[in-house]
């Protein structure tokens, strides 16, 4: 199966800064890669599909680049409500699988 | 509203059975791919396996193929895991998911989650 590689594993950002999250694939996964969001006791919410196209209701200052095995997702000016951990998922072989996750907190 | 609503928290002994359910609402239940995610205490997502509810066409992570089944009765707009003798490695919050424009790619809408505890 495919490995993805979050890194790091935590960024402590303070409000207002940039956040660049990176996820790494063990072998190519074309442009097939998602990203969530999930907040302490809540389901994840898919942010970003297709490497950088925004579902509705996302946040311009959400963007997602990359391909091939590597992709970031870059967060402009991070909002109080950002803070929450950020996954990515691959969609290009089965099994469809996640990276560990990336906490963005306050710093 | 599209929602998927799932069953309330299990505790159970190892070696017991169990099913869980996902009941889909406000959207054609048998267009879109049902998915589930295991998520165990502290840790992150796991991709678990999915089901289409027009055929039950069903993809599984190889780990887990004969250690759950997932199931779907369209009828009644419900999906389900279940296991036949838990252990306690089966601890996890299990969330299902809907396919994000009906394929099987990535999920757009998620249920509140089932916490599933194995304990003796």
């Amino acid at each position: 199966e495919i490995v993805m590689t979050q890194s790091p594993a935590t960024l402590s950002v303070s409000p207002g800064e940039k956040a660049t999250l990176s996820c790494r694939a063990s072998q190519s996964v074309s442009r097939d890669l998602a990203w969530y969001q999930q907040k302490p006791g809540q389901a994840p919410r898919l942010l970003i599909y297709a490497s950088s196209t925004r579902v509705t209701g996302t946040p311009a200052r959400f963007t997602g680049s990359g391909s091939g095995t590597e992709f970031s997702l870059t967060i402009s000016s991070l909002q109080s409500e950002d803070f929450a951990v950020y996954y990515c998922q691959q969609y290009n072989n089965w099994p469809r699988t996640f990276g560990q996750g990336t906490k963005v907190e306050i710093k | 509203e599209v929602q998927l609503a799932q069953s309330g928290a299990e505790v159970k002994k190892p070696g017991e059975s169990l099913k869980i359910s996902c009941k889909g609402s406000g959207y054609r239940f048998s267009n879109y791919w049902i998915g589930w995610v295991r998520q165990m205490p502290g840790k992150g997502l796991e991709w678990m396996g999915i089901i289409h509810p027009s055929d039950s066409d069903t993809r599984y992570r190889p780990s887990l193929q004969g250690q759950v089944t997932i199931s779907v009765d369209k009828s009644n707009n419900t999906a389900y895991v279940q296991w036949t003798s838990l252990k306690a490695s089966d601890t996890a919050i299990y969330y299902c998911a809907r396919g994000y424009g009906g394929n099987r790619d990535v999920f757009d809408v998620w249920g509140q989650g089932t916490v599933v505890t194995v304990s003796a």
